[in-house]
């Protein structure tokens, strides 16, 4: 099972978009990369799922480079309400690894 | 369409009791996974059923834990004789038939606190 590496904090301000790089060194072929986001006292939310390339919903852009070896999950013009913990993971079936993730901290 | 729900949202518990959480999935969805969180971590995979089945428990301790999801009613977690080191949130996922990656969709938790 793939292991990710993201930062454990970032912080940005309100109206940027924000950037948050996942490192997958050992991804698997049949492997997706998903990005959930979690708010206190809250179950984590689905945000993004690609396998390759570039995806994009009403909420998030990822990109996936050809290797596959990291994502980058892109939030544009972030609102103070975005301010949770962003988890990447990989994993080919239910089998998920959840890291610690990344404490986003959005200031006005 | 309702999403995940879980009840009861906090429970607490003395050590020794027995805390049952329960788990309804989203309307549609046969498949169920159970979840630790410690606080500042990350979540920790515990069991995954389908209706009647379990089909994998690997994250589960062997003892005082069981998991269920009958063929009616919610999915139920059972912690026997729980301990202080129980206390965590527990959340509850579900999805569609698993016939690759499909997306797991949470319910709120359950807090338990053991005294």
């Amino acid at each position: 099972l793939a292991k990710t590496t993201q930062p454990i904090s970032m912080d940005s301000y309100e109206g940027q978009e924000v950037n948050i790089t996942c490192s997958h060194n050992n991804i698997a072929t049949n492997d997706y990369i998903t990005w959930y986001q979690q708010f206190p006292s809250q179950g984590p939310r689905f945000i993004i799922q690609g396998y390759k390339t570039k995806v994009t919903n009403e909420v998030a852009s990822l990109f996936i480079p050809a290797d596959r070896k990291s994502s980058t999950l892109s939030l544009p013009r972030v609102s103070l309400s975005d301010t949770a913990v962003y988890y990447c993971l990989v994993g080919g079936n239910y089998q998920l690894i959840w890291g610690a993730g990344t404490k986003l901290i959005i200031k006005p | 369409n309702a999403g995940v729900m879980q009840n009861p949202r906090h429970l607490v518990r003395r050590r020794g009791q027995e805390a049952r959480l329960r788990c309804s999935p989203m309307k549609g969805h046969s498949h169920v996974y159970w979840y630790r969180q410690l606080p500042e971590e990350g979540l920790k995979f515990m069991v995954y059923l389908q209706k009647e089945n379990i089909i994998d428990e690997s994250g589960m301790p062997k003892e005082r834990f069981s998991a269920e999801f009958p063929k009616e009613g919610p999915s139920i977690l059972r912690i026997q004789q729980v301990v202080r080191g129980d206390s965590a949130a527990y959340f509850c996922a579900s999805s569609p038939p698993v016939t690759g990656q499909e997306t797991q969709y949470f319910g709120p938790g359950t807090r338990l606190l053991v005294l």
